[in-house]
């Protein structure tokens, strides 16, 4: 099955910095790769997602890239600010199928 | 995104009883999912409920343990049976609408 690295396990930045969370599959056929943000005792949130057709996306400052050859996506926060505080999961899924295989998170602490 | 509701938010149960947690979605789904998350961890896949078959149980769950219940597109319960403080962690459904996977608030369990 699916297995999906991710790292680091913690980051800290100073608030305008840049973060880079970073992750690694294991199934050449997986095609779909989401990022999800949760806070402390909330629900994981989609932030982006990127298809296994596309290399990289934006949405504002957040930004996805994929390098399939590789087997590595990558999320890119500029920046930062203390509200981006929380952990950042990766995740995979394969073709036609719906269900994700997660990384163990990264906890991104931005500090004022 | 769908708007997924949980009942309950949390509950304290004695060991050897079973909890039914209940997930609402806001339309119609074909994919509903259920996963655990211990504290600090990552999410781990319980099962796939689809609406009008059985579940789909992943590796290290079982259906006499986790029996699960869709009967529409837009509900599904997940009951944890027996419970031992080993079942504590928090359960959260999820639904998968045009290839996008959205997380309920999740039902933090504690069982004594």
């Amino acid at each position: 099955g699916e297995n999906v690295e991710q790292h680091p396990s913690t980051l800290s930045v100073q608030e305008g910095d840049s973060a880079v969370i970073k992750c690694t599959y294991s199934d050449s056929a997986s095609n779909y790769f989401p990022w999800y943000k949760q806070e402390l005792g909330k629900r994981p949130q989609l932030i982006i997602d990127i298809r296994s057709n596309v290399g990289e996306k934006k949405d504002q400052r957040i930004a996805v890239t994929l390098n399939k050859t590789a087997k590595h996506f990558s999320l890119h926060i500029t920046e930062t600010q203390p509200e981006d505080s929380a952990v950042y999961f990766c995740a995979a899924s394969r073709a036609g199928y719906s269900t994700l295989t997660f990384g163990k998170g990264t906890m991104l602490l931005v500090s004022p | 995104s769908a708007v997924i509701s949980q009942k309950p938010s949390r509950d304290i149960c004695q060991r050897g009883t079973s909890l039914t947690i209940q997930c609402q979605v806001d339309s119609q789904v074909t994919m509903m999912f259920w996963y655990r998350q211990q504290p600090g961890q990552s999410l781990t896949l319980i099962a796939t409920a689809n609406q009008g078959s059985e579940a789909t149980y992943e590796s290290g769950f079982v259906i006499d343990k986790f029996p699960i219940s869709r009967p529409n597109l837009t509900f599904s319960t997940l009951t944890v049976s027996n419970m031992s403080p080993e079942d504590s962690s928090i359960y959260l459904c999820s639904a998968d609408r045009h290839n996008e996977q959205f997380f309920g608030p999740g039902t933090r369990l504690t069982v004594l």
